[in-house]
């Protein structure tokens, strides 16, 4: 079974730039999260969708990030105007049932310079 | 809110020491209870869950049990590898706001030398 992918594995851009991520999950999964995780701290979850409706959005910056999910499979994540403290790993994940055993991939690493 | 409280690392162990790591969690009602293991250069795998008070969740040698009294879900291992050297994350999943959220400790890296 193929797990989650996404791209690109590391970024490096100049604060006030774009970047986007993008995440495609396990094959059949409803639920899609992005989670920021800090040097030295626990992910936090930015945005869950179920299928491609928005569950949860609480704790995205939505003055500079943006997600989307198409046709609820695919989605990505963009950060525009990018800061220094936006740098972190970047988590994908999905699951059959929400909150229920997510599969993470191996993240995106973003240096903010 | 839901909350998760962990121990603060680095842990750093000999081959074949005994594992504890301490995870406490807030939370209104009936949560489930995770713990997640990030190997290096890896993204986050579940080790083991609960689901309900005095469940026990094992996998790898590693358990835990759900304390619904301590609100406790303790990470252990008897006898530590080399290859155990990660950095693990205690997690809750919990309904708020409406929806099932999984929320993560801050993590304990562990470092297992021979």
């Amino acid at each position: 079974e193929a797990g989650v992918a996404q791209s690109p594995r590391y970024k490096i851009i100049e604060k006030r730039q774009s970047v986007a991520f993008w995440c495609n999950p396990i094959s059949g999964h409803a639920t899609l999260y992005w989670y920021q995780q800090i040097l030295g701290q626990g992910p936090k979850l930015l945005i869950q969708f179920q299928n491609n409706g928005v569950v949860d959005d609480s704790q995205l910056p939505k003055d500079r990030f943006s997600a989307e999910r198409l046709k609820g499979v695919d989605s990505t994540l963009k950060i525009q105007p990018a800061k220094l403290e936006d740098s972190a790993v970047y988590l994908c994940a999905s699951s059959l049932v929400p909150g229920r055993k997510l599969f993470f991939g191996s993240g995106t690493q973003l240096s903010v310079l | 809110g839901n909350s998760v409280t962990q121990m603060e690392g680095p842990v750093t162990l000999s081959e074949e020491a005994f594992l504890t790591i301490n995870c406490t969690y807030t939370a209104t009602g009936y949560p489930s209870l995770f713990w997640y293991v990030q190997y290096p250069g890896e993204g986050l795998q579940l080790l083991l869950k609960a689901t309900k008070a005095d469940d026990k969740g094992s996998n790898k040698g590693f358990e835990a049990t759900y304390r619904k009294e301590t609100t406790s879900f303790h990470l252990e291992k008897g006898s530590v590898q080399v290859s155990d050297s990660a950095v693990y994350f205690c997690a809750l999943s919990g309904t708020q706001g409406g929806s099932e959220k999984l929320v993560f400790g801050k993590g304990t890296k562990l470092t297992v030398n021979p």
